[in-house]
């Protein structure tokens, strides 16, 4: 079976500060990696994915994650902080072709950035 | 591109009546679309899996005659809640795969806020 785990539920950091959520996956084989950011009351937005190559992938809005496959980590990081980043982040896996290429999400970390 | 609609936004219906939420992708062909429970502050739950003119795949300990989903066509999938309760009231999201596309790519809708009083 396939899991992710987010250990924070929240993690807090001033406007300008570097901010890191942490992604853990658990599958049987290669996986593939997404986070997906979430504002208030509304869907989901693909923030970047993780299939092959690099292990540091860049994505929207600044954001950028390393995928490591020692430590079965997918971190998402950004430099500085904005407070309109201040959302529900969600880190996602599939193992392909296996379950139906199912997104397994973990169960989110709300970050909240101060000014 | 790749915009998903979801319709209504938000819905209150009276306990024992039926609501229906649409999701269409505008500018692209889905052969699979997926249907999310969300409750608050929770993380998002798959209902069901709808592939194009077949029947949904329904994920353990949802009731298929409870939420009937319906993909008519390679752009619109419902999600009929039967005889509504207030335990049904969720956030329910959509999201859609792209015809011909790498089978994982998922794009989701912005949500229908259900409540049911």
């Amino acid at each position: 079976a396939q899991s992710v785990a987010q250990p924070e539920d929240q993690v807090n950091v001033a406007e300008g500060n570097p901010l890191t959520v942490k992604c853990t996956y658990s599958v049987s084989g290669n996986p593939y990696l997404f986070w997906y950011v979430q504002y208030p009351n509304r869907g989901l937005q693909f923030l970047l994915k993780y299939i092959t190559g690099d292990n540091l992938v860049k994505g929207s809005y600044g954001f950028e994650a390393e995928f490591n496959k020692s430590q079965t980590s997918f971190h998402l990081k950004k430099p500085s902080a904005l407070v309109s980043d201040s959302a529900l982040y969600f880190c996602a896996v599939i193992l392909i072709k296996a379950a139906g290429n199912k997104l397994t999400f973990g169960g989110g970390t709300r970050v909240l950035v101060k000014p | 591109g790749a915009v998903v609609s979801q319709h209504p936004s938000r819905v209150i219906c009276k306990s024992g009546t039926s609501v229906k939420i649409e999701c269409r992708s505008l500018d692209f062909q889905a052969t699979t679309m997926f249907w999310y429970r969300q409750f608050p502050k929770q993380s998002l739950m798959l209902m069901a899996t709808s592939n194009e003119g077949s029947k949904a795949t329904y994920e353990q300990g949802v009731e298929k005659d409870k939420f009937l989903i319906n993909h008519a066509s390679l752009t619109l999938s419902t999600l009929t809640v039967t005889s509504a309760h207030p335990e049904d009231s969720s956030f329910y999201i959509c999201s859609a795969r792209i015809r011909d596309r790498d089978s994982y790519e998922q794009y989701f809708g912005p949500g229908t806020r259900l409540t049911v009083t």
